[in-house]
């Protein structure tokens, strides 16, 4: 069946430090991958997203690429600031009807950012 | 703000007692999507909802049930409640029924069973 398997955290950095999140995927077809984040106390955003292999996700100086040879979409920030701390979600959806539009997520993995 | 309103925010009940939890989805949007999320399971797919109807199911107990009204809000019944039902539960409303449409999600509710 389709799943997600992202890193464990936390992960704790520096400010301006570089950030990646491992994200790898198991899924038939031609899923879509997509980058959540949860911030305290609110429900999950939409951070980026790519429909089909190659693609390059990007959002508030976060990206994530599409890898189909290596069943990957680890995220990546080339300098984290305080208020990206967050919870963050991998998350597939599959290609084939039946599931329709249901997400199918990762453990999530928790980042804080020191000052 | 996704637009996503759920209510209520939070609830304490104990073992063996029924709650409805409630989803207004984005005005338009006509998916509704339930995710359960917990410390051991994770998040979750429970149930999704299109203009009323149910479309696909996921790993949603018996004791759970889900319905969409005609004005498209959805409730989420949970009955005979242990206290591993313990979790965060959030809505999550789309335009579309599939394809490539982005779901929106609520603040959820958070339910504590004791």
């Amino acid at each position: 069946g389709n799943s997600v398997t992202q890193m464990e955290g936390p992960v704790t950095l520096s400010e301006e430090a570089f950030l990646t999140i491992n994200c790898t995927y198991t899924a038939t077809g031609y899923p879509s991958l997509f980058w959540y984040v949860q911030y305290p106390g609110e429900g999950l955003q939409l951070l980026l997203k790519a429909t089909k292999a190659d693609d390059k996700g990007s959002n508030k100086g976060f990206e994530a690429t599409y890898r189909k040879e290596t069943t990957s979409f680890h995220l990546e920030k080339g300098s984290v600031q305080v208020s990206d701390s967050a919870v963050y979600f991998c998350a597939l959806r599959s290609s084939f009807s039946g599931g329709y539009n249901k997400l199918i997520f990762g453990a999530g993995t928790r980042l804080a950012v020191h000052p | 703000d996704s637009g996503v309103t759920q209510t209520p925010k939070h609830l304490i009940t104990a073992t063996g007692q029924r709650v409805t939890l409630r989803c207004s989805p984005r005005s338009g949007d006509l998916s509704v999507y339930w995710y359960q999320q917990s410390l051991d399971q994770g998040l979750q797919f429970l149930i999704h909802y299109y203009n009323g109807e149910e479309r696909a199911k996921g790993n949603i107990l018996e004791r759970f049930s889900a319905q969409q009204f005609p004005d498209l809000h959805s409730e989420l019944n949970l009955s005979s409640l242990e206290l591993g039902d313990s979790a965060l539960y959030f809505c999550a409303s789309s335009f579309r029924l599939a394809g490539d449409s982005e779901q929106f999600f609520g603040p959820g509710t958070r339910l504590t069973v004791l």
